[in-house]
């Protein structure tokens, strides 16, 4: 499968603490993507990262790239109830973007 | 949801009977895309336009059709459904496409049911 794998499969933290998530891949690619699903809802796009650029950030976000690993992590600082949602990695190589199987976040208050 | 509207948003049907879920978008975007996520498999695309009446197929197109006769409207077919046909379905859209960067906005999802 072309599929990315994503890990873990779930986190459950405090809110307040940091969620780190990670993606790997196995083809070359243009570009990674994350994006963000809450329940019963579509996709939201989050961050993409080109495959020249090693780390980006966007306000708690903060996304890293080792093309040399195929491996992508996201992490999400100071995390916020509304956090809350499953997060997913998506890689573009020359065909369409390729989705991994997700991370399903749950922050507790 | 970026302009985009799918329709229905829920369906139920009997397995052999044809389906058709619409997708609308009202950004002026040049692909579209559909895809079905189910568990433990994420997003799979079915088959994807990168214009009117331009389509190709996706990773798991057995069993579906598409059609695009206007840019704003991308339309997915079952055309005899079955039971592993159960799904949510999304539609996306982008505006650029071919490898390059395709951030791609999802309307809200069309849950089927096949019994």
């Amino acid at each position: 499968s072309q599929q990315g794998e994503e890990d873990p499969q779930a986190l459950s933290i405090q809110e307040g603490e940091n969620a780190t998530m990670n993606c790997s891949y196995k083809t070359s690619i243009n570009n990674l993507q994350w994006y963000r699903q809450n329940s019963g809802r579509g996709l939201v796009h989050l961050i993409l990262i080109r495959s020249n650029e090693r780390e980006k950030h966007s306000g708690r976000l903060r996304v890293t790239l080792d093309t040399s690993k195929k491996s992508s992590s996201l992490l999400i600082t100071a995390s916020r109830a509304a956090d809350t949602a499953s997060y997913f990695c998506a890689f573009q190589g020359a065909q369409k973007l390729v989705f991994g199987q997700g991370t399903r976040l749950t922050i507790n208050p | 949801d970026a302009g985009i509207t799918q329709s229905p948003r829920h369906k139920v049907t009997e397995t052999g009977t044809p389906v058709t879920l619409r997708c609308h978008q009202t950004e002026n975007h040049r692909y579209m895309y559909w895809y079905r996520q189910d568990p433990g498999h994420g997003l799979r695309l079915i088959h994807y336009s990168y214009g009117v009446k331009d389509t190709d197929k996706g990773e798991v197109s057995d069993g579906y059709s598409v059609s695009r006769s206007k840019t704003e409207d991308f339309l997915l077919t079952l055309e005899s459904a079955t039971s592993s046909q159960t799904s949510v379905y999304f539609c996306a859209i982008s505006h650029q496409g071919g490898g390059y960067q395709e951030t791609q906005y999802f309307g809200p999802g069309t849950r089927l049911l096949v019994l």
